[in-house]
């Protein structure tokens, strides 16, 4: 099954630890994305990756870090310069055809405790 | 400015009846998509269908259809024959075809609950 996955589903840190969240597909899609979602909100860009070892800042990206070393992985960075972490974070991929309809994965919820 | 609005933060619907979802969207680009996403109480983001701005007719999707009224800047979601797994969250986005920075990037508008009645 093609899909986008994302891991762990919940996730706990402590203030002033940095914590990766993984997001892996296999849909062969170029680009990918990070989106923030924080409750009763829309969600907000924060990474996205058009291509292999490149990607672009997007609305939030402070406190924030990426890597995109692989087509089909893009892991999100939460570092300890990060305000208000806790929040539910999603990661989606497109094709970068005419629609570049983006897909989403399942989220990650992330508590600072 | 919001680039998405979504006025109706809740509504109601009995099932097997059509609903309404409203969006408002405020672009100056002459190309450009819009999305809608169901987000059930699961999290997951589920795209359901896509209009583009040059597309001459609305677009249909199984139960969803896209009012699409371009000189209005409204791209309203209707949903017909309601079923009680369609309450969820419904989210109306819309992207942009600027060149450089940001060209792939989709703005979300608020949301809309819906909650269907047996």
């Amino acid at each position: 099954d093609g899909g986008i996955t994302q891991s762990p589903k919940y996730l706990f840190r402590k203030e002033g630890q940095n914590v990766t969240l993984s997001c892996e597909q296999n849909l062969n899609h170029d680009a990918m994305y990070w989106y923030r979602q924080d409750p009763g909100q829309g969600l907000r860009l924060i990474y996205y990756s058009q291509i292999v070892n490149d990607f672009q800042k997007g609305d939030i990206a402070e406190g924030y870090s990426v890597s995109r070393e692989k087509k089909e992985s893009f892991p999100l960075t939460v570092t300890s310069a990060q305000k208000n972490p806790t929040a539910f974070y999603l990661c989606a991929s497109s094709m970068g055809d005419d629609t570049d309809t983006q897909y989403f994965g399942p989220g990650t919820r992330l508590t600072v405790l | 400015a919001q680039k998405i609005t979504q006025t109706q933060p809740g509504m109601f619907v009995q099932e097997k009846e059509a609903v309404t979802l409203d969006c408002t969207y405020d672009t100056s680009d002459p190309s450009y998509g819009l999305f809608w996403y169901k987000q059930p109480s699961s999290g997951e983001m589920i795209f359901l269908i896509y209009q583009g701005s040059y597309d001459q007719q609305n677009a249909t999707e199984g139960r969803y259809s896209l009012n699409f009224q371009k000189a209005r800047k409204s791209a309203n979601l209707v949903i017909s024959a309601s079923q009680l797994g369609d309450s969820a969250m419904y989210f109306c986005a819309m992207r942009e075809h600027f060149s450089g920075a940001g060209s792939y990037q989709l703005t979300f508008g608020k949301g809309t609950k819906l909650s269907v009645i047996p």
